[in-house]
């Protein structure tokens, strides 16, 4: 499948470790990448490659990918996470971005 | 620090042509950087609609490909985007990004750098 498929919606105690997870078979030949979207705001790369970081993301953040799936990994959750998580990849098209998981930090 | 900016007009009546531009600051347009445009409808999840290379290469979201036009202007270092018949259905938040891309391949991409966003709603 072009597609990338993400969980809709994943929830994690303050404090605990949460994965969110993307499929697609693109991701056997590109690496994902990950964005943080809040409310009314642009998305922002929190993720890229076999596991950047970009400046400012903090290190409990992290990526990996095995196979047909790529993984974020929130180690600690905090309440300024809660947001809605999007993978992205490159396929033969160009772009595709997986439809989007909303985190929600009880 | 690039920083992108989108512009145009903010409604669209159906089938006509929507038409929007994204001005680069704070960086060139002639990196090697792919030039891409996202779009977001309301309570929805993000959308490639598609990309433009510097030498004027394009690559488009195939099931938007037959209406989106996407263009360059290196003088003005700013590239543009047209989506024509549009319907309700184009109702969204539209935003200009860059996508970094390693190697021939582009096997690892990110989007490095995303404007404010503009809402364009199609409605008569």
């Amino acid at each position: 499948s072009s597609e990338l498929t993400q969980d809709p919606a994943v929830s994690v105690a303050l404090g605990q470790t949460v994965r969110i997870t993307c499929q697609g078979d693109s991701l056997r030949s590109y690496y994902a990448s990950w964005y943080q979207q809040k409310p009314g705001q642009a998305p922002v790369l929190v993720i890229y490659g076999k596991n950047n970081r970009p400046s400012g993301i903090p290190d409990r953040f992290s990526g990996s990918s095995s196979g047909n799936t790529a993984s974020l990994t929130i180690t600690g959750a905090q309440a300024e996470d809660e947001a809605d998580y999007y993978c992205n990849s490159r396929d033969s098209s160009g772009n595709r971005f997986g439809g989007g998981t909303k985190l929600t930090v009880l | 620090q690039v920083q992108l900016q989108e512009s145009g007009p903010g409604l669209v009546k159906p089938s006509g042509t929507l038409s929007l531009t994204c001005a680069v600051s704070g960086g060139s347009i002639s990196s090697s950087n792919w030039w891409s445009w996202v779009r977001q409808p309301p309570g929805k999840g993000l959308e490639w609609i598609g990309e433009i290379y510097h030498s004027g290469s394009t690559n488009y979201n195939p099931s938007l490909k037959s209406r989106v036009t996407i263009s360059v202007d290196k003088s003005k270092n700013q590239f543009s985007l047209k989506l024509s018949s549009v319907t309700a259905a184009d109702t969204a938040v539209y935003y200009c990004a860059s996508n970094y891309c390693s190697g021939g391949s582009c096997y690892s991409s990110y989007f490095d750098y995303w404007g404010q966003g503009t809402l364009v709603t199609v409605s008569s």
